[in-house]
């Protein structure tokens, strides 16, 4: 699976949007960039995921730029709660042996502060 | 609907003793996973099980680690002769069936079982 790089951590104003960033720069054509974020204690949760086309979903968007190599995750009205480790991961699709298991890497801490 | 369910959420051993793990994934997934956390860190994948194909074991750390799953429900995962660094959050994940032409695989997680060994 492709590799992503993110920021270690940001910072965002409670009710602003948060535009969280990654690259993906070795992506192959059926790989899919999914998102996940994982509050304190809890176990990961699925945002979002898209393969060429912008997503946009109840909880966030995702905009895949046109070549593939990387991709923001913007949640439009930031609360408190969304405070949580977000991870970009890059998953290949059909055809290749194993696919489906996630690679997470660190991810980008998202601090929302009042 | 049910969520994924892992039992018991902490589970504190003595160093050499064996742990059994378990997950309940959402009904009607056929896809399963296994996925070790340790402190401050990601995600490590440790076994996959897909349906009546033969698991995904290449993530599993050493032969103490061994997991089962029972046609497409529970699955347990033991751990022999626990050490130290088998210390971690185990969490469990499942999905439905990974569409075959795309490979689009959403993972829904459980709360994890927290296991401490001194």
């Amino acid at each position: 699976d492709a590799k992503t790089t993110q920021p270690p951590s940001m910072d965002c104003a409670e009710g602003r949007a948060a535009n969280l960033p990654c690259n993906h720069s070795t992506i192959s054509g059926n790989e899919y960039v999914y998102w996940y974020r994982q509050i304190h204690s809890q176990g990961p949760q699925y945002i979002i995921h898209g393969l060429k086309n912008n997503e946009t979903n109840e909880m966030a968007s995702l905009i895949i730029t046109e070549d593939r190599k990387s991709s923001t995750l913007i949640l439009p009205h930031a609360t408190l709660r969304d405070t949580a480790v977000y991870y970009c991961i890059v998953s290949r699709g059909a055809g290749g042996t194993s696919y489906g298991k996630l690679t997470f890497g660190q991810g980008t801490i998202l601090t929302v502060h009042p | 609907g049910a969520g994924v369910s892992q039992s018991p959420s902490n589970k504190v051993t003595e160093k050499g003793k064996d742990v059994e793990l378990r997950c309940d994934p959402i009904s009607g997934h056929t896809a399963l996973y296994w996925y070790r956390q340790r402190l401050g860190q990601g995600l490590e994948f440790l076994i996959y099980f897909q349906g009546n194909s033969a698991p995904d074991k290449s993530g599993l750390p050493s032969d103490r680690f061994s997991a089962e799953r029972t046609g497409e429900s529970v699955s347990t995962l033991t751990i022999q002769r626990t050490q130290q660094e088998d210390s971690a959050v185990y969490l469990c994940a499942s999905s439905h069936e990974i569409a075959f032409w795309t490979g689009e695989n959403i993972q829904y997680f459980g709360a994890g079982t927290r296991l401490s060994v001194l």
